[in-house]
């Protein structure tokens, strides 16, 4: 079955850094673009970045552009999220989330995500 | 970047009662819109993708209408396990933006 496992959460300090990874198992990861969102305590989803299949294709929030990268290492079957110069309003559960692609039509979803892993930025 | 709005950020009703969910794009996404359920504690999960498709597994009762900048999720009779906040997402472009977000109370 289908598993995402995020790690590397905790607590940091303004202006630090963290990678964030995202473990994957039971699908062809090389096959699947991957999603990193967040969610503030008590708030919305708030969607970070996007990574195809092969790395080669990258899109941010505008909010995070420069300030985090996503990466994937195939032969890990692995997706990170290096997030620097962090804030206090980075605090948030970290999700990744696979794409899935409806074939032919150019549409997707998030169709299997992790459990997340907590980032609380505080002095 | 397009912009989501979701109504109402809230709601209560009864079990067995019809439920309605509107999300609106600030500019044209055809049917690139998802649903998504997430319930106290846990990550979310699709229900609705390309609109009105019925995610493999999700309970009938669910379903999703529109195309352009309006749509609508329904659950046609609200259970007491429909406990949860709802999110549509725009996939039509980079940034893929969710809405605010609405939460049900049974």
């Amino acid at each position: 079955q289908v598993q995402l496992v995020e790690s590397g959460g905790g607590v940091v300090q303004p202006g630090r850094s963290l990678r964030l990874s995202c473990a994957a198992s039971g699908f062809t990861f090389n096959s699947y673009g991957m999603h990193w969102v967040r969610q503030a305590p008590g708030k919305g989803l708030d969607w970070l970045a996007v990574i195809s299949y092969d790395g080669s294709t990258t899109h941010y929030a505008d909010s995070v552009k420069g300030r985090f990268t996503i990466s994937r290492d195939n032969s890990r079957n692995t997706v990170f999220l290096q997030v620097n110069s962090l804030r206090a309003e980075d605090t948030a559960v970290y999700y990744c989330a696979r794409r899935k692609a409806v074939s032919g039509l150019g549409l997707e979803y998030l169709d299997y995500w992790g459990q997340g892993t907590l980032v609380t930025v505080s002095s | 970047d397009i912009q989501m709005t979701q109504s109402p950020s809230s709601l209560s009703a009864s079990v067995g009662d019809r439920v309605t969910i509107t999300c609106r794009a600030s500019q044209d996404i055809s049917t690139y819109l998802n649903w998504y359920q997430q319930k106290p504690g846990k990550a979310p999960r699709v229900l609705i993708y390309a609109a009105s498709t019925l995610q493999s597994g999700v309970p009938s009762r669910f379903s999703g209408s529109g195309s352009g900048t309006d749509f609508t999720l329904t659950i046609s009779s609200l259970q007491p396990e429909d406990l949860a906040a709802y999110f549509c997402q725009q996939t039509y472009t980079p940034p893929l933006t969710f809405g605010g977000g609405t939460k049900v109370e049974i």
